[in-house]
This record gives structure tokens, C-alpha cells and sequence, in this order.
């Protein structure tokens, strides 16, 4: 079965770093998004992009926080100047076609700032 | 207007039990409601999805049940078996043309444990 993967698995960083999170979408689809999930509460919706662009974003996704496509098949969330409450789970997903509703996640980066 | 609130926090039965977890939105504008499953160090998979034109859905021993006046939605586990005890996410979405993305609002989860 087709599978998101993300890379690190696990990623620390000092405060003030910049991290970038890794994602390989299923490779035909078409719409990309990346959630987050901060230890022990609900999973946040951070972005999602589509025709190489951003489509929509939450208040979370501020100057901070970049994404891009930068070949075919990677897709990838820059935090700039990280700092100590970016610490959580990032989840990268993707979603085949416009009526589709199924998202596919991947098993997430485990991001901590120190 | 964007919250989904899911109940309870924990939940604990024996195997073959039928855990229930209950799910309540504000916003009408949600037509997609999934509920995903997760596994420790793993991320949330679909187990099972319902529009609110049907009142209940089964598949296989997941069973949603939807009551649109109320705004609320369940899932039922029947014949529960210890390789079920995950964290068990409610979700909603907008889905219609125009909508934007599909984002998804998630619940604050459940954790389900199913003792043998």
C-alpha cells in the first residue's frame, strides 16, 4: 500500500535553529498538507498546498513557517528561529484528487527544541 | 464555530465490550465527518467516515452513528479485541467546491484500551 514517509523520525534542535521536515507524498497525488500535534492534545491543521502554492493556512502557520515543493517529489516545512512550544508532532499527509476525501498520513517527526 | 469536541478523554473495556465515543460540532457548515485511529509512534489512519445525508454507517465492527439536529456523532466498537486499543480521533471537514483545502478540525482524541 502507497505510504507517505517522513524523515527524521525524531529531530532536536536548540531554540533559535532552523529545522526542515522532510515528506515524500504518495506520488500521484495532488494536495499537501502538514498538521501538527503538540504532546497529548488534538492534531492542528497547519497548511495545505496545492498547484505549487499555498491553498489554505491556520493562525499557527505565521512568518515562521514555510513550505515547498522544491522537486517532484518532496515536500517540505521549514521552521524558522524555532522556538521551545514548536515541540511536537509533525504530521505530513496527502489527498489524491479534488472530490477525494481521504487523507493519507505519514508516521509524523517528532520535533524538540531545547 | 471551528471546535469539534470529542468524550471521553480515556476509555477502558474488556474484550468484547462495545466502547462508545461521542463527538459534538458547531458548525453546520461541515458535511465529512471521519474518525481515525492511531498507534503509538504512528500517524492517524481512516477507519471509518460518514456524511450527514445517513444516520449510521458500519464497517466491519466500526459502526458511526450521526444525528444531524443534534450535531453530534459516535463510533461504536463491537466485539472490542485488545489490538484495538489505540487513540481514536474524531474529525471534521467542509467538503464542497470552493471550500478551500478539506482541512481537517480533529477532536482532542480517545484513548481506548481494551483489556483482554
Amino acid at each position: 500500500e502507497p505510504e507517505v514517509t517522513q524523515t527524521p523520525s525524531h529531530q532536536v534542535t536548540q531554540m533559535g535553529q532552523e529545522v526542515i521536515l522532510r515528506c515524500v507524498p504518495i506520488s500521484n497525488h495532488l494536495y499537501f498538507y502538514w498538521y501538527r500535534q503538540i504532546l497529548g492534545q488534538k492534531v492542528e491543521f497547519l497548511v495545505s498546498f496545492y498547484n505549487n502554492e499555498i491553498s489554505e493556512k491556520s493562525e499557527i502557520f505565521d512568518d515562521q513557517f514555510s513550505v515547498e515543493r522544491p522537486d517532484g517529489s518532496n515536500f517540505t516545512l521549514k521552521i524558522r528561529s524555532t522556538k521551545l512550544e514548536d515541540s511536537a508532532m509533525y504530521f505530513c499527509a496527502s489527498r489524491d484528487r479534488e472530490r477525494s476525501t481521504g487523507y493519507t498520513f505519514g508516521s509524523g517527526t517528532r520535533l524538540t527544541v531545547v | 464555530q471551528q471546535q469539534v469536541k470529542q468524550s471521553p478523554q480515556s476509555l477502558i473495556v474488556q474484550k468484547g465490550g462495545i466502547p462508545i465515543i461521542n463527538c459534538a460540532y458547531e458548525n453546520t457548515a461541515f458535511d465529512y465527518f471521519p474518525w481515525y485511529q492511531q498507534f503509538p509512534g504512528k500517524g492517524p489512519a481512516l477507519l471509518i467516515a460518514i456524511r450527514p445525508d445517513v444516520s449510521e454507517k458500519k464497517e466491519g465492527r466500526f459502526t458511526i452513528s450521526f444525528n444531524k439536529s443534534a450535531k453530534q456523532f459516535s463510533l461504536h466498537i463491537m466485539d472490542s479485541q485488545p489490538g484495538d486499543s489505540a487513540t481514536y480521533f474524531c474529525a471534521a471537514s467542509r467538503t464542497y467546491s470552493g471550500a478551500g483545502s478539506y482541512q481537517l478540525t480533529f477532536g482532542k482524541g480517545t484513548k481506548l484500551s481494551v483489556i483482554p
